[in-house]
């Protein structure tokens, strides 16, 4: 079965660059239409989409946020990265890795993270 | 970019009624692009509904969704305990990128 899981540092102080992995299982990211991306949701706040790549290495990103992201994929190790600089507490959140088999419709969530951005 | 707006906000109801949520688009919405998922507290979003009125793998048919162009209902016939949770709809496969809903809560009355 498909499951995604994040793993990153739960505290990041203000300006500097966060680093997130997921890493799956159960299916793979060079299968035609695939794509692996980011959800965060502040606490008690809404979710919202951060990036997504496909199995071609098309990368997407929100465009609120596309001059702070990076997301690259490795398909021998199963896993995705997301990097975002300079980061503020705003950004203080559950980061959720997901899966999409359609564009941008999300049919398998990793459990998430909580990053915490304080000094 | 599209914007969805959800209402209510909260929507406080019994087990055995039923449950209309709403989701409404700045613009019309392709080809029914819309999907809708559930969050119980402490966990991940699960996917529910896609294309406006197709239930996911698993999902109790009283669930059902509605709507084209740019309005859209979440519709659950009967609510059972496990129902009380926060729904948010999703536009989805758009350039440049999805959106969500800002949530409904439904909570137990």
């Amino acid at each position: 079965q498909i499951t995604l899981k994040e793993s990153g540092p739960t505290l990041v102080k203000p300006t500097q660059t966060l680093t997130l992995t997921c890493t799956f299982s159960g299916f793979s990211l060079s299968t035609h239409g695939v794509g692996v991306g980011w959800v965060r949701q502040p606490p008690g706040k809404a979710l919202e989409w951060l990036a997504l790549i496909y199995w071609n290495d098309d990368r997407r990103y929100s465009p609120s946020l596309k001059s702070r992201l990076s997301i690259t994929k490795d398909t021998s190790k199963n896993q995705v990265v997301l990097t975002m600089t300079n980061l503020d507490p705003v950004d203080t959140a559950t980061y959720y890795c997901v899966h999409s088999q359609l564009q941008q419709l999300f049919d398998f969530w990793g459990q998430g993270t909580l990053v915490t951005v304080s000094s | 970019e599209i914007v969805l707006t959800q209402s209510p906000g909260t929507l406080s109801l019994s087990p055995g009624e039923r449950a209309t949520l709403s989701c409404r688009a700045s613009q019309s919405v392709s080809i029914s692009y819309l999907a809708w998922y559930q969050q119980k507290p402490g966990q991940a979003p699960r996917l529910l509904i896609y294309g406006a009125s197709n239930r996911a793998t698993g999902i109790p048919d009283r669930f059902s969704g509605s709507g084209s162009g740019t309005d859209f209902t979440l519709t659950i016939s009967r609510l059972e305990p496990e129902d009380f949770a926060v729904y948010y709809c999703q536009h989805y496969l758009s350039s440049p990128g999805c959106s969500f809903g800002q949530g409904t809560k439904l909570e137990i009355k």
